[in-house]
């Protein structure tokens, strides 16, 4: 089965502070993404990589960066938390390559910026 | 425009009866992959089903088959004999076959809320 886990499931930060989330897949997937989640909006794609250290920027890349140095890790950061960052974010991981190409979800992050 | 449109809000279904989830979508590419996923009041998103755009049938799984119609851009998802289990939100998502990195994206809807009803 894969396995895809995020490092925490609730968070509280507060606005300016510098926050990371971490991402880890055991299945020696290719690709990895971050996506965060808002009430009427749907799931909306942040940034995803496709090999370590290559990124590429989704739908809303905006006040977020990422980091994969390794093939297993993909970390999200916000370099300075803003109270609109508040969300749900979501951490998938998909094998790569041609085909069906399911993305595998983590439990998700509850983040909240005071 | 939305490249998925989930009509539906909120739905609500007896137990054991069969239930339709719709979805619409909107892509020009010839090749495109169609998802569905469940996701629990415990917030991790669980694949269900599969279809290719150039599958010739219906894609299924146990319970969960996919009543795809291409020609409507519809990929409705039917769950048959429904349990108290499958009380969740329930996306479509759209995979298109663009050339490089650009083929590895979802684009998800917004979401149906299924409450089954005991």
């Amino acid at each position: 089965d894969v396995k895809v886990t995020q490092s925490s499931r609730y968070l509280v930060k507060r606005t300016g502070e510098k926050v990371f989330l971490e991402c880890v897949q055991d299945m020696d997937h290719e690709n990895m993404f971050w996506y965060r989640q808002d009430p009427g909006l749907g799931l909306r794609l942040i940034y995803f990589s496709y090999d370590v250290k290559m990124k590429e920027k989704g739908d809303i890349p905006e006040g977020y960066s990422v980091s994969r140095e390794k093939k297993e890790r993909f970390s999200l950061i916000l370099e300075s938390a803003s109270t609109n960052q508040t969300s749900m974010y979501l951490c998938a991981s998909s094998l790569g390559g041609v085909g069906t190409d399911t993305q595998y979800f983590g439990p998700g992050t509850r983040l909240t910026v005071l | 425009a939305q490249k998925i449109t989930q009509t539906q809000p909120g739905m609500f279904v007896q137990e054991k009866e069969a239930v339709t989830l719709d979805c619409t979508y909107d892509t020009s590419d010839p090749s495109y992959g169609l998802f569905w996923y469940k996701q629990p009041s415990s917030g991790e998103m669980i694949f269900l089903i599969y279809q290719g755009s150039y599958d010739q049938q219906n894609a299924t799984e146990g319970r969960y088959s996919l009543n795809f119609q291409k020609a409507r851009k519809s990929a409705n998802l039917v769950i048959s004999a429904s349990q108290l289990g499958d009380s969740a939100m329930y996306f479509c998502a759209m995979r298109e076959g663009r050339s490089g990195a650009g083929s590895y994206q979802l684009t998800f809807g917004k979401g149906t809320k299924l409450s089954v009803i005991p």
